[in-house]
């Protein structure tokens, strides 16, 4: 089982629909990261979470440290959204500060 | 403030050649990580620079290597290619590493390398 789980895997949306990712872990961590990756490469920082939820623009991330669970929400989507997302959390421990990487989401927003 | 910059964007090389790429971190950062991103495993830790001395390193073969310099510029190198190295190589800077230095602190990435190696 990885220590990273992300879902759905794949994901179609129609534009303007709210869009939410799951990720969940097992292991302990520092942060968990929202990652989104556009083709062609290049990774962006969405968020870095230690507790609770964060908001910028049409993005929410939230986090339970408890439950080992993060969401990432993206209201009235856009194509422009089009990409995927990946979740990363910076284990606590023995190996901090790497990231243990989720296989990541593809979202597809139609027009 | 520039972001995290790697050169090249893109590479091609033969199996058993060698290649060095490197990553200028932000201004002031002092910490380096290294990825590897595949089609298959997707993306995994390297290893970890800070001020010049490696903190941590994933589980990768003794080719990969990487190296820190007094700017905070680093490079990572493979030795003797293999055709499964063939993949999206990204560094990511940040201003310090976790623990008793303080943190968690946020990663930048940069572009990335695309290495093909046939």
């Amino acid at each position: 089982k990885n220590e990273v789980e992300q879902s759905p895997q794949n994901l179609t949306a129609q534009e303007g629909e709210f869009i939410t990712i799951n990720c969940s872990y097992s292991v302990g961590i520092s942060a968990l990261h929202w990652l989104q990756q556009h083709p062609g490469g290049g990774i962006v920082s969405l968020f870095m979470l230690s507790s609770g939820k964060k908001k910028h623009g049409r993005l929410i991330a939230t986090i339970n440290i408890q439950e080992k669970h993060s969401s990432l929400h993206i209201t009235a989507s856009h194509p422009r959204d089009s990409a995927v997302y990946i979740c990363a959390v910076m284990n606590y421990g023995g190996s901090q500060g790497n990231l243990i990487f989720g296989k990541g989401t593809k979202l597809s927003v139609k027009p | 403030k520039a972001g995290v910059t790697q050169t090249p964007r893109y590479l091609i090389k033969t199996r058993g050649q060698q290649v060095t790429l490197s990553c200028s971190p932000i201004s002031g950062h002092r910490s380096v990580s290294w990825y590897q991103q595949t089609p298959g495993q997707g993306l995994q830790f390297l290893f970890e620079y800070f001020s010049e001395t490696q903190r941590n390193k994933g589980n990768f073969p003794g080719r990969f290597s990487g190296r820190q310099f007094s700017n905070s510029r680093s490079e990572m190198n493979v030795s003797t290619l293999e055709l499964g190295d063939s993949a999206l190589y990204l560094c990511a800077s940040r201003l310090g590493s976790s623990g008793r230095l303080g943190g968690p602190y946020e990663q930048y990435f940069g572009p990335g390398t695309r290495l093909t190696v046939t």
